[in-house]
């Protein structure tokens, strides 16, 4: 069974102080990991699809990398507005298959 | 110019009611989702329609019947309402169901049962 686990549950920076999220899977095949955001009472918002590992991907602050059994989301000098969870879905390869998610991390910077 | 929107936004209702949950995307999609996201904010699949033709039907009680009247619209439908049925519904679209293909989400229905 395609499994997702995301660490740590939750993490609380100081504005400037930069980290990484970590995102364990296990899965038949990966077609594509997926990194979302999500805010309070809003729903997941696409931030970057990893196909292979070695690869990485940047959006201003934030860069996410890929290794055969995880990966990683690195935040460069937060600032509050970055504050949101952040959620790893991973797809498995062959038909209609669908995205399994981890838990998320809720991340907090704090100005 | 919302791209995937889903009415109602809240709902609140007694156990044992039916009620329907609609959805629209407006970004020419062929591939639409339904997600439940429960107290712990696990999100998890639990249908997705290509082209009006259901491709995924996770292991949902049968209380819960989708229906695609178009490749724009997937409504969700839930008979008899238990309290367990309690969570936050989204409804997300893709362009199709191959590589490289994001889901967007909508904003989510928060659904309560008394």
């Amino acid at each position: 069974e395609d499994q997702v686990t995301q660490s740590p549950e939750a993490l609380r920076l100081q504005e400037g102080e930069s980290s990484s999220l970590n995102c364990s899977y296990t899965v038949s095949g990966l077609r594509g990991l997926f990194w979302y955001r999500q805010d309070p009472g809003k729903g997941p918002e696409f931030l970057f699809t990893l196909y292979s590992a070695g690869e990485e991907k940047e959006k201003e602050r934030l860069k996410a990398t890929l290794t055969k059994k995880e990966s990683f989301l690195h935040i460069t000098a937060p600032k509050p507005e970055d504050s949101a969870t952040y959620l790893c879905a991973v797809q498995a390869a062959g038909g209609n298959t669908p995205l399994v998610f981890g838990k998320g991390t809720r991340l907090s910077v704090i100005a | 110019d919302t791209a995937v929107s889903q009415t109602p936004k809240y709902l609140v209702t007694q156990m044992g009611n039916d009620k329907s949950i609609k959805c629209e995307q407006n970004l020419g999609h062929d591939t639409m989702y339904w997600y439940k996201q429960d107290s712990k904010k696990f999100l998890k699949i639990m249908f997705s329609y290509n082209n009006k033709e259901l491709i995924i039907n996770e292991t949902v009680p049968n209380r819960f019947s989708p229906k695609s009247p178009d490749k724009a619209h997937l409504n969700l439908h839930i008979n008899s309402l238990e309290l367990g049925d309690s969570a936050v519904y989204f409804c997300a679209s893709s362009r199709t169901t191959g590589y490289n293909q994001p889901q967007h989400f909508g904003d989510g229905t928060r659904l309560s049962i008394l």
